[in-house]
């Protein structure tokens, strides 16, 4: 039973840049949710994905921006990127959207911005 | 929005010993979760617990919802044990809101 799967581990880029990360949710799931994670802080929720759509949002600003996909992946894209970006993006996922259910996260992306 | 409290923020421990982790939030919720995140960063859902008792091995953990409250104990502790602890709540229908965690340190 494959749990949730994410990509890259690591990422540097460049402050102006953009980066897309990818998540491939538990077997079963069909709900996505992306969290930002600062050292040091617990993790802060972005955006939750729910049959191709963006249904709750986080405090954060449109430079952040996701997609689901049919077979439920999702990616999370940040544009023009800044210092304070740097963190570790946590993808979960969990069954039906708007319901109590365990959320299950994957390892990560560690993106660092110079 | 929801607040979440943990407490203590730091704790050490001697391996073997027992321990409690607080949770206080500020608004009744639906959905309440414990995570353990390993020094790799890996963050573990250890009990889905909106209300009531549950058990897994030496981890239990309660929440009080009516007086808005849950507690992991943590018995026998073991190094592997170290880590960081979140509660996080939910009253939204997904939106979790993770308190700022409680730094676990068990040394043999």
């Amino acid at each position: 039973d494959a749990g949730v799967t994410q990509s890259p581990t690591h990422l540097i880029k460049t402050r102006g840049q953009q980066v897309t990360l990818r998540c491939s949710p538990k077997s079963g799931h069909d709900t996505v949710s992306w969290y930002q994670q600062a050292l040091g802080q617990g993790p802060q929720f972005i955006f939750q994905y729910y049959e191709e759509e963006e249904r709750q949002r986080g405090n954060f600003p449109d430079r952040f921006s996701g997609h689901q996909f049919p077979n439920y992946s999702s990616e999370l894209n940040v544009n023009a990127l800044l210092l304070g970006d740097s963190a570790l993006y946590l993808c979960a996922s969990s069954l039906g959207a708007g319901m109590s259910s365990p959320l299950h996260f994957g390892n990560g992306t560690r993106l660092t911005v110079t | 929005g929801i607040q979440v409290e943990q407490s203590p923020p730091d704790l050490i421990l001697q391996e073997g010993a027992n321990s409690t982790l607080r949770c206080n939030f500020s608004d009744s919720v639906n959905n309440l979760q414990w995570f353990h995140q390993n020094p790799w960063g890996q963050l573990i859902n250890l009990f889905y617990i909106p209300s009531g008792t549950k058990q897994n091995g030496r981890l239990s953990a309660t929440t009080v919802a009516t007086e808005r409250y849950s507690l992991l104990y943590i018995s026998s502790s073991q190094t592997t044990d170290s880590g960081v602890y979140f509660c996080a709540v939910d009253n939204q229908g997904g939106k979790l809101i993770f308190g700022q965690g409680t730094e676990l340190s068990v040394k043999p």
